[in-house]
């Protein structure tokens, strides 16, 4: 079976600072990686993925993650935090196990400082 | 319809009752998810249907949660006698469920449901 763990249900950076989101899975088989973002009061949106190919993956609003096959990782990053990135980003998990169920993680809450 | 659509967007109901919510996905999407979403909890798998094969319900709390999904298109989750632990938002998500590299869930804007 599959898992996902983030480390950190709370993360807080300066605007402008380095925004780092852990995330690790478990899976027996190369999975899909996602990591979704939920803004205040909004449903949740697809941030970006990993499927194959490149393992550094781009997304909206300047987020990218590398796949780590080795470490078992899926890290969100963006290079300078903006307040408007302040949300709630959910890592997630797909395995072909005769369908596509998606397993999230708890989720990490970005708080932006001024 | 252009997306996933949840119906009601919220309910309040009395602990005891049985409550039900709707779930109509994005038309042509085989797969169908529950979500629910507790504070502090993260988002936390329920029930997936992928096509015609029978649903894999290994995340369902206990028996008083089921769950339905009719033609291959509209769901329904069903609580009965509820209980103020299950006050949650409950999401319903929906994809193509082909496993291609465009594979992404889209999700419905959730029932915020309130036991008292």
């Amino acid at each position: 079976a599959q898992s996902v763990t983030q480390l950190g249900s709370h993360v807080s950076v300066s605007e402008g600072a380095l925004v780092l989101l852990r995330c690790n899975y478990s899976s027996s088989v190369p999975p899909y990686l996602f990591w979704y973002v939920q803004y205040p009061n909004q449903g949740l949106q697809l941030l970006l993925k990993y499927t194959t190919g490149a393992t550094l993956v781009k997304g909206i609003n300047g987020f990218e993650a590398e796949f780590k096959k080795s470490e078992t990782s899926f890290h969100l990053t963006k290079p300078s935090a903006h307040m408007s990135d302040a949300a709630e980003y959910f890592c997630a998990v797909s395995l072909n196990t005769g369908g596509f169920k998606t397993i999230f993680g708890a989720g990490t809450r970005l708080f932006v400082k001024a | 319809g252009a997306g996933v659509s949840q119906s009601p967007s919220n309910k309040v109901t009395e602990k005891g009752k049985d409550v039900e919510l709707r779930c109509d996905p994005i038309s042509g999407h085989t797969a169908l998810y529950w979500y629910r979403q507790s504070l502090g909890q993260g988002l936390e798998f329920l029930i997936y249907f992928q096509g015609n094969s029978a649903p894999d319900k290994s995340g369902l709390p206990s028996d008083r949660f089921s769950a339905e999904r009719t033609g291959g298109s509209v769901s329904t989750l069903t609580i009965q006698r509820t209980q103020q632990e299950d006050s949650a938002v409950y999401l319903c998500a929906s994809s193509f469920g082909t496993g291609s590299t465009n594979e992404k869930l889209f999700f419905g804007s959730g029932t915020q449901l309130s036991v008292l």
